[in-house]
């Protein structure tokens, strides 16, 4: 069975810096990875997802990247904003089995 | 087009009562996932329909909780004898195929007195 861990469990950064989130999975043999963004008491919105066959996807200030053979993920956030501020999850599309979270703090 | 949508938005109920929670997938997908988050924690995977596929209810955390998913559309959630400690957000979400993306509905709260 799959298991997914990201680190840190907490994260508060001043803004403007630059961060990386991690996540790292058990079982290499995944279809895709999905990174995701939950606000308090919201639903989940979808950030980035990554192929298998992919090593990194961007989207404005965020980038994900995929090493498949280290079970790892991580996501990058540049410049961090206030409004950044969430929980991050990162789920792996195989068995949807996901994270526990980040939850991240940027602080004006 | 439309995303998930769920409903009710929000539902307080009595112990050991019945609810049903309804999610609409996105239009032609053909994966639905239910899961449960209670408060500060993670997601935790209840049961998963493709296709026609027998659904996968390994996450069920008992025999009160079932699903089904009537024309490869609407899913309804069922839980009976409701406890406190099923006071949680259940989240729906669908994908067009696992490898593709997940998309997810805003949740329902659901709150036992």
């Amino acid at each position: 069975k799959q298991e997914v861990t990201q680190i840190p469990a907490a994260l508060s950064v001043p803004e403007g810096e630059n961060l990386v989130l991690n996540c790292s999975f058990t079982d290499s043999a995944i279809y895709n990875l999905q990174w995701f963004r939950q606000d308090p008491g919201k639903g989940l919105t979808s950030l980035l997802l990554i192929q298998s066959s992919q090593r990194e996807q961007t989207s404005g200030r965020l980038n994900a990247s995929l090493d498949k053979s280290s079970g790892r993920s991580t996501l990058y956030i540049a410049a961090s904003q206030p409004g950044d501020s969430a929980t991050y999850l990162c789920a792996v599309l195989s068995d949807m089995r996901f994270g526990a979270g980040t939850r991240l703090t940027v602080k004006p | 087009g439309a995303g998930v949508s769920q409903s009710p938005s929000n539902k307080v109920t009595e112990k050991g009562k019945d609810v049903e929670l309804r999610c609409d997938p996105i239009s032609g997908h053909t994966a639905l996932y239910w899961y449960r988050q209670s408060l500060g924690q993670g997601l935790e995977f209840l049961i998963y329909f493709q296709g026609n596929s027998a659904p996968d209810k390994s996450g069920l955390p008992s025999d009160r909780f079932s699903a089904e998913r009537t024309g490869g559309s609407v899913s309804t959630l069922t839980i009976q004898r409701t406890q406190q400690e099923d006071s949680a957000v259940y989240l729906c979400a669908s994908s067009l195929d696992p490898s593709g993306g997940v998309y997810f509905g805003p949740g329902t709260r659901l709150t036992v007195l």
